[in-house]
């Protein structure tokens, strides 16, 4: 079976750019989560979908950061303009109950 | 609100030595408990989960733990520590009853010397 599929793995981008995040969640899964991985702060939960409805978005850092699940098979996550401490690991998430499964993550350096 | 502590940051073994990485829970009743494994430059991997029933439970790659209700704990271990394992090792705890958003500890860092 094939698990959550994030892209792109890795970006590399300028500060001011906009930068996008795309998520493909587990086949059935009903829920979808995005984190995020820094040094500084471990994994943090930005956003979580239940049904494709955003549930709970109070981890998102600032209005620069949107995310979006048009449909059951695909969220985005957007950072517009980004900025250098957004530099992090990105991981996308889905579940049907109790058990996330991760996906391997989109490492995303702003410069 | 439920937390979860891994109080050790790093934890250094030999090869072929046994290894506990200890996880202690904050929450009044029985909680959903997992271990996840992170190689470097990958995704977190579920090792094993714990809901109800039998308290050792028994996961991939050799590893078990053990949830103690007593202590709040949910240690894992491995008799025998293989250089491969060298990752980072995350416990969490979820509530279950519809709410199905884990809590992630900090993490703990395996080194594996030959």
């Amino acid at each position: 079976d094939a698990g959550v599929i994030q892209s792109p793995r890795h970006e590399v981008t300028e500060m001011g750019q906009e930068v996008t995040l795309r998520c493909k969640p587990i086949s059935g899964h009903n829920s979808l989560f995005w984190y995020r991985q820094t040094m500084m702060r471990g994994l943090e939960l930005l956003i979580y979908f239940n049904n494709n409805v955003p549930i709970d978005d109070s981890g998102m850092p600032e209005d620069r950061f949107s995310a979006k699940m048009p449909n059951a098979s695909f969220s985005t996550l957007k950072i517009q303009p980004s900025e250098p401490r957004d530099s992090a690991v990105y991981f996308c998430a889905s579940s049907l109950k109790e058990t996330i499964y991760f996906g391997e993550g989109s490492w995303l350096t702003v410069v | 609100a439920q937390s979860v502590t891994q109080p050790d940051i790093h934890i250094t073994v030999s090869e072929g030595a046994s290894l506990e990485l200890r996880c202690n829970y904050s929450y009044g009743a029985t909680p959903y408990l997992f271990w996840y494994v992170q190689s470097p430059g990958q995704g977190l991997q579920l090792l094993l989960k714990y809901f109800s029933g039998d308290t050792l439970v028994q996961g991939i790659k050799g590893f078990e733990a053990e949830f103690k209700r007593s202590q709040s704990s949910f240690n894992l271990r491995k008799p025998s520590v293989h250089w491969s394992d060298a990752a980072e090792y995350f416990c969490a705890v979820g509530l279950g009853g519809g709410s199905y958003i884990p809590t992630f500890g900090r993490g703990t860092s395996l080194i594996v010397h030959p």
